[in-house]
């Protein structure tokens, strides 16, 4: 099976702290995604990796940075936590051939207070 | 117009019931879909992908319709266990990224 994990269940980050969230994936996936889910606004993409080093800004990349340095772990940076950057982030992985599925891990519920 | 459309809910369905959930999407150039099953406070896991000669797996029958751009999902005989969001996701073959529909919450009820 694919695992996907994130390092956090739960984090609690002061206002302004610089906070790093991780992903890694063990099954050489191509193409990895970071997803922020909100109650009424569904998950929406921030950022996201085709391969190694590479990035795409997704659709709400404001206050977040990212790195791919190795193909298994995708890394979501907040420069400078702020209350609004509250909520569930979810990582996923997929092939990057074919019509394939994501694949998530069990989500980080971050609170910036 | 959002991307990826459904039915608002929540359904709130007995258990044994038929249950129907719709969706819609706007870019026609999307290539692939899928069903997802997301329970309360978990990540969202593949429930079936979605072809075009429609599918089924056990109680869950999946249809894809390009012309309309209307993808549905159908659950027979629901179980209390079925109880869960169902997200639509269409996958942006040109941006490469998966675009989620906002999900259709689901309670079967005893």
């Amino acid at each position: 099976d694919v695992k996907v994990t994130q390092s956090s269940r739960y984090l609690v980050k002061r206002t302004g702290e610089k906070v790093f969230l991780e992903c890694v994936q063990d099954m050489d996936h191509e193409n990895m995604f970071w997803y922020r889910q909100d109650p009424g606004l569904g998950l929406r993409l921030i950022y996201f990796s085709y391969d190694v080093k590479m990035k795409e800004k997704g659709d709400i990349p404001e206050g977040y940075s990212v790195s791919r340095e190795k193909k298994e772990r995708f890394s979501l940076i907040l420069e400078s936590a702020s209350t609004n950057q509250t909520s569930m982030y979810l990582c996923a992985s997929r092939r990057g051939r074919g019509n394939t599925e994501a694949f998530f891990g069990q989500g980080t519920r971050l609170t910036v207070v | 117009r959002k991307e990826v459309e459904q039915d608002p809910g929540p359904f709130n369905v007995p258990e044994g019931a038929t249950v129907a959930f719709n969706c819609t999407y706007s870019n026609s150039a999307s290539q692939s879909f899928f069903w997802y099953r997301q329970d309360c406070r978990k990540e969202p896991k593949l429930l079936m992908s979605v072809y075009s000669s429609g599918n089924e797996d056990g109680r869950f029958t999946a249809q894809l319709n390009r012309a309309s751009q209307y993808i549905s999902l159908l659950i027979r005989d629901s179980k209390l266990s079925d109880s869960a969001t169902y997200l639509c996701v269409v996958f942006d073959n040109y941006g490469q990224n998966f675009v989620f529909g906002p999900g259709t919450r689901l309670s079967v009820l005893p």
